[in-house]
């Protein structure tokens, strides 16, 4: 069966500092891979998708980049934290389509003081 | 991708069935419908997707009229763990496999 895991958790960070949220998916192939975050209390915004190894198509963020170095493993990084990247990441993944189901992970909570 | 529209919220009581309409003028001939459940501090989680008249799984009925341009999920019986937000996500995602949230419904369950 398939299975998603990201991590850290949990992060607390002082502003400026970088980031590193890893997602490794398996028991799959070739997955469509994507960033959210959610900020307390709002809707979820796509940061980052990929449809495969090396490809990323960004959303939204300009501090934030995102790789995808192998076909199972999608990472989020920023090199300087704003305050306003505090919020629940998401990663999540599918089989592509227009009925593939989205399966996300436990999600990585990030506070930035 | 197809603009999706849902009511804000809603409140409930436990034993009631809750009907959350979610409607998508511009659906397209391809375009399936999907429902997702997201508790707090967690990720949506499928719940029901149809393409047309009616779906039903173990947890939720989709409910899709002729015109498609609207769809309402059914949740017979809530109880207080039916608390959640509740998104429709209507569309063909097209070339690049975006996919976008809405807002979504934050259905209140009381006793």
């Amino acid at each position: 069966s398939q299975t998603i895991h990201q991590w850290p958790a949990t992060l607390v960070q002082p502003v400026g500092s970088p980031l590193s949220l890893e997602c490794t998916v398996e028991g799959t192939s070739n997955p469509n891979l994507y960033w959210y975050r959610q900020a307390a209390g709002r809707g979820l915004q796509l940061l980052f998708y990929s449809v495969g190894i090396g490809q990323i198509s960004s959303e939204v963020p300009q501090n934030l980049s995102a790789s995808r170095p192998q076909d199972r493993q999608f990472i989020l990084s920023s090199k300087k934290l704003l305050l306003s990247d505090s919020g629940f990441y998401l990663c999540a993944w599918s089989t592509g389509g227009n009925t593939g189901e989205l399966f996300f992970g436990e999600g990585s909570r990030l506070t930035v003081l | 991708l197809a603009k999706t529209t849902q009511p804000i919220s809603m409140d409930s009581y436990e034993g009631q069935e809750v009907n959350i309409t979610c409607s998508h003028n511009n659906i397209a001939t391809n375009d399936y419908i999907t429902w997702y459940q997201q508790f707090p501090s967690q990720g949506p989680r499928f719940i029901i997707q149809g393409y047309k008249t009616k779906v039903t799984n173990e947890v939720a009925s989709l409910f899709i009229p002729a015109d498609r341009k609207s769809s309402t999920l059914s949740l017979p019986r809530v109880s207080l763990s039916d608390t959640a937000v509740y998104y429709c996500l209507v569309g063909l995602r097209g070339r690049d496999d975006k996919i976008i949230f809405g807002k979504g419904t934050r259905l209140h369950i009381l006793p």
